[in-house]
């Protein structure tokens, strides 16, 4: 069965300072794994996703992550915060299992980026 | 640029009222879904629909139903509203229905309902 554990619930960083948004993963498949940024009031939008090509994805907004098969991990990182990041994100993990386009979320991790 | 387009943004009802929140995608895509966001919890996905005729339960279809009018709309109903059912509902759409296709699924801006 999948699984997504987002180990951090609420992550403050300065602007300027990098971010780190911790996600392990559980699946019995080859997974994909997607993040997914959600400002307030508004729908999901996609900042990165893996399939099974580079381990390292390059998002939009200088994001990116690494797929780590032996840590079961796909971290999401930025060099450098802005103001504008502050939002929540979502880990997301697939396998195809479920014959159709089935999404596991995690729960979340709310950014919020201080002066 | 409309993508996902959902109706109502927001409304109050009544316990044991119905209705019918709307959704439309002018992507051309053939999967549509209707997700829940509940604080503290990811999306849960309550129906999708594969391509037109097609729909088929997700993780919590309890107390819904849905419609995929045509290639363009899936709507999703609530017969009888209950106060569990005050939350956060997300339309979304894809190309297809397999992640390994490399379909991404977007998203509509959500439809706050709340249930007294």
């Amino acid at each position: 069965a999948q699984s997504v554990t987002q180990l951090d619930s609420h992550v403050s960083v300065s602007e300027g300072t990098p971010v780190l948004l911790r996600c392990n993963y559980s699946s019995s498949y080859s997974p994909s794994l997607f993040w997914y940024v959600q400002h307030p009031n508004k729908g999901l939008q996609l900042l990165l996703k893996y399939t099974s090509a580079a381990t390292l994805v390059k998002g939009i907004n200088g994001f990116e992550a690494e797929f780590k098969k032996s840590e079961t991990s796909f971290h999401l990182t930025k060099p450098s915060a802005h103001m504008s990041d502050a939002a929540e994100y979502f880990c997301v993990v697939s396998d195809g299992s479920g014959g159709y386009n089935k999404l596991i979320f995690g729960a979340g991790t709310r950014l919020a980026v201080h002066p | 640029n409309a993508g996902v387009t959902q109706t109502p943004k927001f409304q109050v009802l009544k316990t044991g009222q119905s209705m019918t929140l709307q959704c439309a995608q002018d992507m051309n895509h053939n999967s549509m879904y209707w997700y829940r966001q509940d604080p503290g919890m990811g999306l849960r996905l309550i129906y999708y629909s594969a391509s037109e005729g097609t729909t088929d339960k997700g993780e919590v279809p309890n107390g819904y139903n849905v419609s995929r009018l045509n290639k363009r709309e899936f709507s999703l109903r609530l017969e009888s509203a209950a106060p569990s059912q005050t939350s956060v509902y997300f339309c979304a759409s894809s190309l297809g229905d397999s992640v390994y296709s490399g379909n991404t699924i977007y998203f509509g801006e959500g439809s706050w309902l709340t249930v007294v």
